[in-house]
């Protein structure tokens, strides 16, 4: 299967811990989007990269989410000192640019704070 | 802002039913107009929108788009239980996010 491919696919962690998720995009696309989704909500945007730069970052992210993707293949989303608030599915998506092209999701990280 | 707008929230219809789902959108310089499925995991691609008045059909499913009016609709005949999901529309503009709507969930009953 050569879709996008997210690790893990479950987290637990509890309040305060550092979380790392890691994003494997479809391998020919050169745009990768971070989204976070909540019960009842469509996908929030949080940030997306063409190749390893970071073009766009949620005026709602807090400081304790950073994003990279150091060779413009894989991401990965770090956050930082977790409340229970950050509980949420965690989506990454590829394209292989933004112009009439289709972006496609993987499965998504599903974080839980306790 | 740049903001996608989805109606109804939530729709139950009976199955054999004929349902639409709307989308409406401002997005500065509109590129594209994406429906996604998604069924309790992650959202898997529908359709892309990007010219006015041309329809994109998959078996049952349908869509257009109305630039000109800032909207599009989705069209699902002859509903079947399996058709229950969140459908979410989203919209690429020129700053290269996608902008997702809150999604119109669809329950389908035997």
């Amino acid at each position: 299967d050569t879709g996008v491919s997210q690790d893990p696919r479950h987290k637990i962690t509890k309040r305060g811990q550092n979380v790392t998720f890691r994003c494997d995009p479809i391998s020919e696309h050169n745009r990768l989007y971070w989204y976070r989704q909540t019960l009842g909500q469509g996908p929030e945007f949080l940030t997306y990269f063409q190749n390893e730069a970071q073009l766009e970052k949620s005026r709602l992210l807090s400081d304790r989410f950073s994003a990279e993707r150091p060779k413009g293949s894989f991401s990965t989303l770090e956050i930082q000192r977790t409340e229970q608030g950050d509980s949420a599915m965690y989506l990454c998506a590829s394209s292989r640019d933004f112009s009439n092209t289709e972006a496609f999701f993987g499965q998504g990280t599903r974080l839980t704070v306790v | 802002e740049d903001k996608v707008v989805q109606s109804p929230l939530s729709l139950v219809v009976h199955e054999g039913d004929t349902v639409t789902l709307n989308c409406s959108y401002e997005v500065t310089n509109f590129r594209s107009l994406l429906w996604y499925k998604q069924e309790k995991k992650a959202p898997t691609f529908l359709f892309m929108l990007t010219s006015s008045g041309i329809e994109k059909k998959s078996g049952r499913l349908s869509s257009i788009l109305d630039k000109k009016e800032l909207f599009s609709i989705l069209n699902i005949t002859a509903t079947q239980t399996g058709d229950s999901a969140v459908y979410l529309c989203a919209v690429f503009g020129n700053t290269g996010k996608l902008i997702f709507g809150q999604g119109t969930t669809l329950q389908v009953k035997p």
